[in-house]
């Protein structure tokens, strides 16, 4: 079945790029009826999507963020990608790689997340 | 302050129906259909419901997700202690152009 895998620094110092990695197995991240997203929740709150890639490479981002958000994908590693540049304490979450129907936007299956630490 | 409003808490004792709701606009519900997450304690959230009430995989028909305006609900009927759990709606926004979440509802079996 498909799994999804967060990996990167838990521990950004502010200012910095925040960049994580999501790897795709048990599947092709090249459907054609899929993208793939980031979400995010800081401790103790609620959900946020950050944004989402297809495997052509188009994106499309939450325009809420504060952070300059880039999304990008390697359909060779079967891989996507979240950078998040100059970075706050606001930043600090849990980040979660997932996959998203196309269309209809539902998310399954989701990676089972990785705590990002914004501190000096 | 979450695009989708759900009550922050709700509680009912085992065997009792208990219903979340989600309230939304035109951009969002109004105009795209919500899906229903449930998340437990220190895990990942799972898809629950989709496409207003459809049925994940596995989930039990105790779940069950409807949709009427810019407003949703998940009913949980038969309550049974490993429900207690914080529960998410998202929708598609066409303004935003992005998912939107509700602020979550921690449910408590008592």
């Amino acid at each position: 079945q498909l799994q999804l895998q967060e990996s990167g620094p838990g521990l950004v110092k502010p200012s910095e790029t925040l960049s994580l990695t999501c790897t795709v197995s048990g599947g092709s991240i090249s459907s054609s009826s899929y993208y793939w997203v980031w979400i995010r929740q800081p401790p103790g709150k609620g959900l946020e999507w950050v944004g989402g890639i297809y495997y052509s490479g188009s994106t499309f981002y939450n325009p809420s963020l504060k952070s300059p958000v880039t999304i990008s994908v390697d359909t060779s590693k079967n891989q996507f990608s979240l950078k998040l540049s100059s970075v706050t304490a606001a930043d600090t979450a849990v980040y979660y790689c997932a996959r998203a129907k196309l269309e209809l936007h539902w998310v399954d299956p989701w990676g089972q997340g990785t705590l990002v630490t914004v501190s000096s | 302050q979450s695009v989708l409003t759900q009550p922050p808490s709700a509680s009912g004792t085992p065997g009792q129906r208990v219903t979340i709701s989600c309230s939304g606009s035109s951009s969002n519900i109004g105009s795209n259909t919500v899906n229903w997450y449930q998340q437990l304690p220190g895990t990942a959230p799972k898809l629950l419901i989709y496409s207003n009430n459809q049925w994940r995989s596995g989930v039990p028909a105790r779940f069950s997700g409807s949709k009427s305006g810019t407003s949703a609900s998940l009913a949980i009927s038969g309550l049974q202690s490993e429900d207690e759990a914080d529960y998410y709606c998202a929708a598609w926004d066409d303004s935003l152009n992005a998912v939107v979440f509700g602020g979550g509802t921690k449910l408590t079996v008592l």
